[in-house]
């Protein structure tokens, strides 16, 4: 299975504080996509990134990737109460398969 | 723009029952998905479509059914509802038919069975 793999479970900081969530997976890839999830609700995407790009940014968010770790990192800076969520780790096969997900981290922010 | 609307958004079901699962995409994407989330398990695929007239399963198919005969609609049918099926079940559109790109998700249904 290329699921991939969160790491930490869960998450507790301070707001302003940086978080840092990574993800491990087991076999070739495409892509490598981040997901939020407010609780209650459906999942909401962030980021993705190519298997033949290293990081990539978007507002407060940075994404790397380690093909050869098979593994990424999903860095929150400055981080506010209402990034308060889980956050899923999602990749696409190289064979072209759907996604699959991780389990996912649960990021708890605190004012 | 709805995007990806999910009916009902709960439902309890009695052992055996049989139900449908509604899902609507008004963004006309060709890629259309079922996953299950249950705790600690994150989510798992169950069947997913890329195109109308197109279905196939994914990790955990037993027990369901799926149909694509628009581009728009794609229902999920429980045949007899066991207590395993107790979850809470996310329906996911894209735009590529390969499921490159972003997924877009409904807000859920959350479904218990007796």
């Amino acid at each position: 299975s290329q699921q991939g793999e969160e790491d930490p479970q869960a998450l507790s900081i301070q707001e302003g504080e940086n978080a840092t969530m990574n993800c491990s997976y087991k076999t070739s890839i495409n892509n490598l996509q981040w997901y939020r999830q407010n609780s209650g609700r459906g999942l909401v995407h962030l980021i993705l990134i190519r298997s033949n790009e290293r990081e990539k940014h978007s507002g407060r968010l940075r994404v790397t990737l380690d093909t050869s770790k098979k593994s990424s990192s999903l860095l929150i800076t400055a981080s506010r109460a209402a990034d308060t969520a889980s956050y899923f780790c999602a990749t696409e096969g190289s064979g072209n398969t759907p996604l699959v997900f991780g389990k996912g981290t649960r990021l708890s922010v605190i004012a | 723009n709805a995007g990806v609307t999910q009916t009902p958004k709960f439902q309890v079901l009695k052992t055996g029952q049989s139900m449908t699962l509604q899902c609507a995409q008004d963004m006309n994407h060709e890629y259309m998905s079922w996953y299950r989330q249950d705790p600690g398990m994150g989510l798992r695929l169950i069947h997913y479509s890329v195109g109308a007239g197109i279905t196939d399963q994914g990790e955990v198919p037993n027990g369901y059914n799926v149909s694509r005969s628009t581009t728009e609609d794609f229902p999920l049918r429980l045949l007899s509802a066991a207590p395993s099926q107790t979850s809470v079940y996310f329906c996911a559109s894209s735009y590529s038919n390969r499921g490159y790109g972003e997924l877009f998700f409904g807000e859920g249904s959350r479904l218990t069975v007796l």
